[in-house]
């Protein structure tokens, strides 16, 4: 079965530090694996995304993440964090159910807190 | 473009009472729709999914039901609530066509904030 880890429940930087949150997946096959963030009392939305190619992508407002296979670690990090960027961040896995739904497991989030 | 529209943004509700929480899509067709719950600090849990009208799939046994009444609308309803039915449902839709990548990602609404009291 497909499953998410995010070690970090809770992380605080200043503003301008660089970032990293972790994320670990457990999936039998080649993963689609996304990131999203969201804003208090907001839906998720979609930072950035990866299946195949290049293992390091790029997504919004700066963000990139790494995928590393021998790690099962699709890390997400950015080189200097803005106030704004204050949020909850959730790794996804994607996979098709036996039904052929697609569907996306999620790490239990990140709650990222930047300090002035 | 694509938009999903998820009302009410908040909700109060007595225990036991009836609920109805509405979610359309526009601007695709065919669409995959979704329901999940958050609970604080839990993550999100998938409730329902639907790859067509009136297909619905239960992840999870509970005190709530799916419906798919039209291609782009998405209802998850519930009889009697439930202290523990509180939470922040989500409505997500994906879609059916292009890339593999693309097939995958979800698309979410703004949320409903329901307080069971």
């Amino acid at each position: 079965a497909q499953s998410v880890t995010q070690p970090d429940i809770h992380i605080t930087v200043s503003e301008g530090a660089s970032l990293e949150l972790r994320c670990n997946y457990s999936y039998g096959a080649t993963p689609y694996l996304f990131w999203y963030v969201q804003s208090p009392g907001q839906g998720l939305q979609l930072l950035l995304k990866y299946f195949s190619g290049d293992t390091l992508v790029q997504g919004i407002k700066g963000f990139e993440a790494e995928f590393k296979r021998s790690q099962s670690s699709f890390n997400l990090r950015k080189p200097s964090v803005h106030w704004s960027d204050a949020a909850e961040y959730f790794c996804a896995v994607g996979w098709i159910s036996s039904g052929s739904a697609r569907q996306l497991t999620f790490g239990s989030g990140t709650q990222l807190t930047v300090l002035p | 473009s694509q938009t999903i529209h998820q009302w009410p943004a908040t909700l109060v509700q007595p225990v036991g009472s009836p609920l109805s929480l509405e979610c359309t899509v526009e601007g695709t067709s065919n669409p995959n729709l979704y329901w999940y719950r958050q609970a604080a600090g839990r993550g999100l849990q998938l409730l329902f999914y639907s790859v067509g009208i009136g297909q619905i799939s239960s992840e999870v046994p509970q005190n709530l039901s799916a419906s798919r009444p039209q291609d782009r609308q998405f209802i998850l309803s519930s009889k009697k609530l439930l202290l523990s039915d509180s939470g922040f449902y989500l409505c997500a839709w994906g879609g059916r066509t292009g890339r593999p990548l693309a097939k995958n990602i979800q698309y979410f609404g703004a949320g409903t904030r329901l307080s069971v009291l």
